[in-house]
């Protein structure tokens, strides 16, 4: 699976859009993009995921850029709940059954 | 709501000790995941299981830590003897054989003295 560099931390004020960017300069023509979240003290999250299009669900939305080295995790109107580590893993699979390989992520806080 | 259930949610235990943790998967999910988690290596995958059957387990360290899957709905990750090193938080994820997301657990906080 191909590695990914996020940045360790950033800020967002609540109620604006955190952007959460995500390189993956390496990535193979069959590898999608998933993004997790670990709120402190909890197991991983799903967020979502994509191949190639941008997509969107009730949480956030990916965008994924034409030659898909890097991708972004809009969150569009952040709440102090969406304070957590995000991690954006690069994988071959889009089964949940295959394992995930977790980077170092990337810190969000949400200031009030 | 279902939900990945991993017993115990803490444990506190002197070195040389064994330690088992415990989890329940989604009922109808094939695979089970063990991760360990602390603040230097972060999150690492011990082992998981598909079908009850071990696949890969070469993050886990052979002479003391050992995972099994006694049937569909438990499987286990024991330490014995228990070290120092080996506090850190211990999550179990379970992924069904259709769909996308894994499921993962509250995690068991493991702190050995």
């Amino acid at each position: 699976d191909a590695k990914t560099t996020q940045p360790p931390s950033m800020d967002c004020a609540e109620g604006r859009a955190a952007n959460l960017p995500c390189n993956h300069s390496t990535i193979s023509g069959n590898e999608y993009v998933y993004w997790y979240r670990q709120i402190h003290s909890q197991g991983p999250q799903y967020i979502i995921h994509g191949l190639k299009n941008n997509e969107t669900n009730e949480m956030a939305s990916l965008i994924i850029t034409e030659d898909r080295k890097s991708s972004t995790l809009i969150l569009p109107h952040a709440t102090l709940r969406d304070t957590a580590v995000y991690y954006c893993i690069v994988r071959i699979s889009n089964f949940g059954n295959e394992k995930l390989t977790f980077g170092t992520g990337t810190r969000l806080t949400i200031i009030p | 709501d279902a939900r990945v259930t991993q017993t115990p949610r803490h444990k506190v235990t002197e070195m040389g000790q064994e330690v088992t943790m415990r989890c329940q998967p989604i009922l109808g999910h094939n695979t089970v995941f063990w991760y360990r988690q602390t603040m230097m290596q972060g999150l690492e995958l011990l082992a998981y299981f598909r079908n009850r059957a071990p696949l890969d387990d070469s993050g886990m360290p052979k002479d003391r830590f050992s995972a099994e899957m006694p049937d569909a709905t438990l499987a286990t990750l024991k330490i014995q003897p228990s070290e120092p090193r080996d506090s850190a938080v211990y999550f179990c994820a379970s992924g069904p054989p259709h769909g996308t997301e894994a499921f993962f657990g509250q995690g068991t906080r493991l702190t050995v003295v």
